[in-house]
């Protein structure tokens, strides 16, 4: 299982764009990336995945460079409502279980 | 989407009392479910693995006949919490895989939690 690392901790500014990178340097080969952002008291919620080099969707972009040993979740102009604790995970089916790092607490300020 | 609840979402119970947390998949067969236990300010932490049909897989340091794990069918896995004492209050998630939607990734869907408080 490859093992996450995050910043412990950002602070925003509403409409700014945040990036958030998360190091995972013994990734494996089917491996793939995926964040995961979570409110006190609720259940993680997904909000993006991927293998190699960009996808995005409604909510956020994420940048995986050719090596993968890193990635970078963007969430393009932030709101209040974007508070919150974002995690970085890898893993695979096959790898079954997934590990929960320590996670980024994003707090967007008016 | 796919969506997994758990019920109750939040209990209090008494010091040496038992209790059961339920986890469904509500839109998808999942045959592979996990529950988390969460304390304030920290991450989750992993404490087993539910497989339907078959035997709980836990996580070192987790007590198998304290947190008994059923996994009964393929949209529901009970989680019960035996002789609960004080130092067991805590926030409990599941989540469950759709091995119909599985791309290889590995992807889960979360419940929204049960907090437990014990007396």
């Amino acid at each position: 299982l490859a093992k996450t690392t995050q910043p412990i901790s950002m602070d925003s500014y509403e409409g700014q764009e945040v990036n958030i990178t998360c190091s995972h340097n013994n990734i494996a080969t089917n491996d793939y990336i995926t964040w995961y952002q979570q409110f006190p008291s609720q259940g993680p919620r997904f909000i993006i995945q991927g293998y190699k080099t960009k996808v995005t969707n409604e909510v956020a972009s994420l940048f995986i460079p050719a090596d993968r040993k890193s990635s970078t979740l963007s969430l393009p102009r932030v709101s209040l409502s974007d508070t919150a604790v974002y995690y970085c995970l890898t893993g695979n089916t096959g790898g079954f279980k997934t590990i929960f790092g320590a996670g980024t607490r994003l707090f967007v300020k008016a | 989407g796919a969506v997994v609840s758990q019920h109750p979402s939040r209990v209090i119970c008494k010091s040496g009392t038992s209790v059961k947390i339920e986890c469904r998949s509500l839109d998808f067969q999942a045959t592979t479910m996990f529950w988390y236990r969460q304390f304030p300010k920290q991450s989750l932490m992993l404490m087993a693995t539910s497989n339907e049909g078959s035997k709980a897989t836990y996580e070192q340091g987790v007590e198998k006949d304290k947190f008994l794990i059923n996994h009964a069918s393929l949209t529901l896995s009970t989680l019960t919490v035996t002789s609960a004492h004080p130092e067991d209050s805590s926030f409990y998630i599941c989540s469950a895989r759709d091995g119909s939607r599985d791309i290889g990734s590995g992807e889960q869907y979360f419940g929204p939690g049960t907090r437990l408080t014990v007396t």
